[in-house]
């Protein structure tokens, strides 16, 4: 889908393990996003990062830390799970100039469940 | 604090009648605005957007009207069609120095044949 691909697509963990979820793009494009989506709450925007290694938090970013050491890979780290992480997790990119520079692509989105 | 509100949670419109989605939004420093379409285990899709300097912008049957004054936008869908639906997110996009987009919690749109 547009260059953009998540993994894992589904998880099931046990609470107080790490995870971590990679969002991989092939557009060259500065701007990556991870956001989650719980019912009621629509989509809410955790961490993004504006370069490589320029990165800044969100709506909800308590329990997440990100990294982003090459352009093509944002990596989104739950470092001791809880049920309440779990969501499914999205990630979007944007180039932020040309064409289409304001617009968001989304992968496929990542399943994780937290027991 | 919800900077974006999509006040209805559903809707349901019969097939060929226009479908109106609305979206409210509070903060000011918002300048550009997108609709999203998103079915069930996939990835949101793009739909329309437009920025603050427009108060219309179409493409096709979609249509997205913006009210700076009011804070208001929406997205009519005409003619309705039963793949149209699915559920609706706005998007807002923060230029007070950041580049974040703050979503609204959606609505679900069906179109009934």
């Amino acid at each position: 889908d547009a260059g953009i691909t998540q993994s894992p697509r589904h998880k099931v963990t046990e609470t107080g393990t790490p995870v971590t979820l990679r969002c991989h793009q092939t557009e060259n494009h500065r701007y990556m996003y991870w956001y989650r989506q719980d019912p009621g709450h629509g989509l809410r925007l955790i961490h993004y990062s504006y370069g490589v290694k320029d990165t800044d938090k969100g709506e909800v970013s308590d329990g997440y830390s990100v990294s982003r050491s090459k352009t093509e890979d944002f990596l989104l780290t739950l470092e001791s799970a809880t049920s309440s992480q779990t969501s499914v997790y999205f990630c979007a990119i944007s180039p932020g100039t040309g064409a289409g520079a304001n617009v968001l692509t989304f992968g496929a989105g990542s399943r994780l469940t937290v027991l | 604090d919800q900077q974006v509100k999509q006040n209805s949670p559903s809707l349901s419109v019969q097939e060929g009648r226009i479908s109106i989605l609305n979206c409210d939004y509070t903060n000011s420093m918002f300048d550009y605005f997108l609709w999203y379409k998103k079915y069930p285990a996939e990835g949101p899709t793009f739909l329309i957007s437009i920025s603050s300097i427009k108060d219309k912008n179409e493409d096709g049957r979609f249509t997205v009207f913006l009210n700076k004054s009011a804070k208001h936008l929406s997205l009519h869908i005409v003619p309705s069609q039963p793949g149209d639906s699915a559920v609706y997110f706005c998007a807002a996009k923060d230029t007070s120095g950041t580049y974040k987009y703050i979503f609204g919690t959606g609505t679900r749109l069906k179109v009934l044949a």
